[in-house]
């Protein structure tokens, strides 16, 4: 296992389209998470999953944002209609419930929107 | 909620010098653990460190120790005899924890310090 994987690594989009990113995170990990990073900041919470259930989803993430992790395994994120504010890295990361050691992160997916 | 505030954007240090990185965090929470994360340009963030709120001993892992001072709600990252590869922005963040230890899950991050270690 190398890690969690994100895929694309980056996209460019014009705006009003809709754009999907995938997860796929470490395969003992039982948790997924998405976080949103634009530039020179902190990542800000989206959401995450435990096994197939979404758990938790931030105020950040409008209706125009869906996260899915059908099979508890691989996580897509999809943005519909985007705006230029959509314009950030998204970064993945998992974990195991039961210990609080912290993420692996992914190498996260950088969107433009044009 | 939870707020992580960093209050240095960017930092400097001459290699092989000790360099110390501010994290102060405000919290109604008792079990919590806490983190520092290192970025690197253009590259995947990684653990450098992490501390338990119940534990007073500060962590250490190799050249990086923190100072937990949990009244103050203060959590520093130093890093000693710092090394070109050091250079990254580094996140201070906060994890709640349920009683038995495992996790609520989401991170909360302070804004990031840039360190640039010089030659």
């Amino acid at each position: 296992d190398t890690g969690v994987s994100q895929d694309p690594r980056h996209k460019i989009t014009k705006r009003g389209q809709n754009v999907t990113f995938r997860c796929d995170p470490i395969s003992e990990h039982n948790r997924l998470y998405w976080y949103r990073q634009t530039l020179g900041q902190g990542p800000e919470f989206l959401t995450y999953f435990q096994n197939e259930a979404q758990l938790e989803k931030s105020r950040l993430l409008s209706d125009r944002f869906s996260a899915e992790r059908p099979k508890g395994s691989f996580s897509t994120l999809e943005i519909q209609r985007t705006e230029q504010g959509d314009s950030a890295m998204y970064l993945c990361a998992s974990s195991w419930e039961g210990v609080a050691y912290g993420y692996t992160f992914g190498s996260g997916t950088r969107l433009t929107v044009v | 909620a939870q707020t992580v505030t960093q209050s240095q954007p960017e930092m400097s240090v001459q290699e092989a010098e000790t360099v110390t990185l501010s994290c102060t965090y405000d919290t109604s929470e008792n079990n919590y653990y806490l983190f520092w994360y290192k970025q690197p340009p253009s590259r995947q963030m990684i653990l450098v460190i992490r501390q338990e709120a119940y534990k007073q001993q500060n962590a250490t892992e190799n050249r990086f120790s923190v100072n937990f001072q949990k009244a103050a709600k203060s959590f520093s990252l130093k890093i000693s005899d710092s090394q070109l590869g050091d250079t990254a922005m580094y996140f201070c963040a906060f994890m709640m924890v349920r009683a038995g230890g495992t996790s609520y899950g989401k991170l909360t991050f302070g804004q990031g310090t840039i360190l640039t270690v010089h030659p």
